[in-house]
């Protein structure tokens, strides 16, 4: 059983490109999460999505950011207009369901892409 | 919201050595907690998990108690590898049941 996989590893844009990322989530999976991991610390969630539906996007940035889950496809978080603050790893994770009142299911994470942004 | 705080590092240790990182949260209900490793260049692993009050997660030798009464979940391991270097989160749910709150990671060095 394949698990997360995310594409590609390894990003270099300059400042003012477009960035599309991408995320399989593991098969059987239905909701997908994505955070970012600048350098010396910890992950900050940015969204959680379900197939065609955006759930919970309180942690992406209100401008330049984007995230859509479609019905065929990969997941694809879109940075427009890099900077370079956008440097990081961006990790996608994955879970088969996510159940209510404060418990969260586990969750299960890609490889990363590391975005530079030259 | 929900919020985790754990130690800062690195932790350097021997092998064979008793390994312990503090970690505490802040939680409205209870949430689930997790240990994540993170080895260098790669994703989060997932390394256990506590869904209620007074569970044990266990793995590879890992342990953690969810404790309620201290609002802790320490982990531990009673004899280090090298093997076992790596970057150690500690995470809650959060309120809304959407996303996992992480905390600024351990390092631990284990040498030989």
């Amino acid at each position: 059983n394949a698990g997360v996989m995310q594409n590609p590893r390894h990003l270099v844009r300059r400042r003012g490109q477009e960035a599309r990322l991408r995320c399989s989530p593991m098969k059987g999976h239905s909701h997908v999460y994505w955070y970012r991991q600048l350098p010396e610390e910890g992950l900050k969630f940015m969204v959680y999505l379900q197939k065609e539906n955006i759930i919970d996007e309180s942690g992406m940035p209100k401008e330049r950011f984007s995230a859509e889950f479609p019905k065929e496809g990969p997941s694809i978080l879109r940075i427009q207009q890099v900077v370079r603050g956008d440097s990081a790893a961006y990790f996608c994770a994955s879970s088969p369901s996510s159940r209510p009142g404060g418990s969260t299911d586990t969750q299960y994470f890609g490889p990363g892409t590391r975005l530079t942004v030259l | 919201g929900n919020s985790v705080t754990q130690m800062e590092g690195p932790v350097t240790l021997s092998e064979e050595a008793f390994l312990t990182i503090n970690c505490t949260y802040t939680a409205t209900g209870y949430p689930s907690l997790f240990w994540y490793v993170q080895y260098p260049g790669e994703g989060l692993q997932l390394l256990l998990k506590a869904t209620k009050a007074d569970d044990k997660g266990s793995n590879k030798g890992f342990e953690a108690t969810y404790r309620k009464e201290t609002t802790s979940f320490h982990l531990e391991k009673g004899s280090v590898q090298v093997s076992d270097s790596a970057v150690y989160f500690c995470a809650v749910g959060n309120q809304a049941g959407t996303a996992l709150i992480f905390g600024k990671g351990t390092t631990l060095s284990v040498s030989s």
